[in-house]
């Protein structure tokens, strides 16, 4: 079945110990990217992918950090986390890097908690 | 920056149509973007409508496009209680080519 899978579904933590947000996708995506949604303002791009070892910042970045080693995975870095990352993420894919040229695939979010 | 604005709350009655609003900044838009998202999932793509059509219809939806006003709306006929969800309205940013989602507008079906 074709997804993006994101772990952990629920995460709690305290500020300033350092997590990862794994995502992977098995579509051979070359376009990956990591949203934050937050009431009333939508969805906010942090970082996105467009292939490997190519990364690019999004509209809300800071606190965060990305790697694309490989194809597959795009995990979103909380260094040190402070309760304003406090939020749903998700993670997203799509084939190539033009946006009219492919469905934007979504994995079911991630709900964050930094207290 | 470019962005997309949509009413936050729409309630209608099962069987009623439904007509959600959205309004966007960048008129070199190409493709416009119509995702549902269902209590504790991630986005789907319902629909999209290419810029330079007005009109687009998919079973019960219908896509509404005025380049003019820089207006999309999307119809839902008949709408049951499985369309309760949030939709959110997306452009692509012209100079990026990012999609620029709006606020989202939750529409609630009443039995």
């Amino acid at each position: 079945e074709a997804q993006v899978t994101q772990n952990p579904r629920y995460l709690i933590t305290v500020t300033g110990k350092k997590l990862t947000v794994t995502c992977s996708q098995n579509m051979n995506h070359e376009y990956m990217s990591w949203y934050r949604q937050d009431p009333g303002l939508g969805l906010r791009q942090i970082y996105y992918s467009m292939n490997v070892e190519v990364t690019d910042k999004g509209d809300v970045p800071e606190g965060y950090k990305v790697s694309r080693k490989e194809k597959r995975n795009f995990p979103l870095i909380l260094e040190s986390p402070s309760p304003n990352q406090t939020s749903l993420y998700f993670c997203a894919s799509k084939t190539s890097g033009g946006v009219g040229t492919g469905e934007l695939f979504f994995g079911e979010g991630s709900r964050l908690t930094v207290l | 920056g470019e962005d997309v604005e949509q009413s936050l709350f729409l309630s209608v009655r099962e069987g009623d149509s439904s007509v959600i609003n959205c309004t966007y900044t960048d008129s070199s838009s190409t493709y416009l973007y119509w995702y549902k998202q269902e209590p504790g999932a991630g986005l789907q793509l319902l629909t999209y409508i290419f810029s330079n059509m007005d009109m687009k219809q998919d079973q019960r939806l219908t896509v509404l496009l005025n380049k003019k006003d820089k207006h999309l709306s999307l119809r839902i006929a008949d709408t049951q209680t499985g369309d309760s969800a949030i939709y959110f309205c997306a452009e692509t940013d012209g100079a990026t080519n990012k999609l620029i989602f709006g606020t989202g507008t939750l529409l609630a079906v009443q039995p």
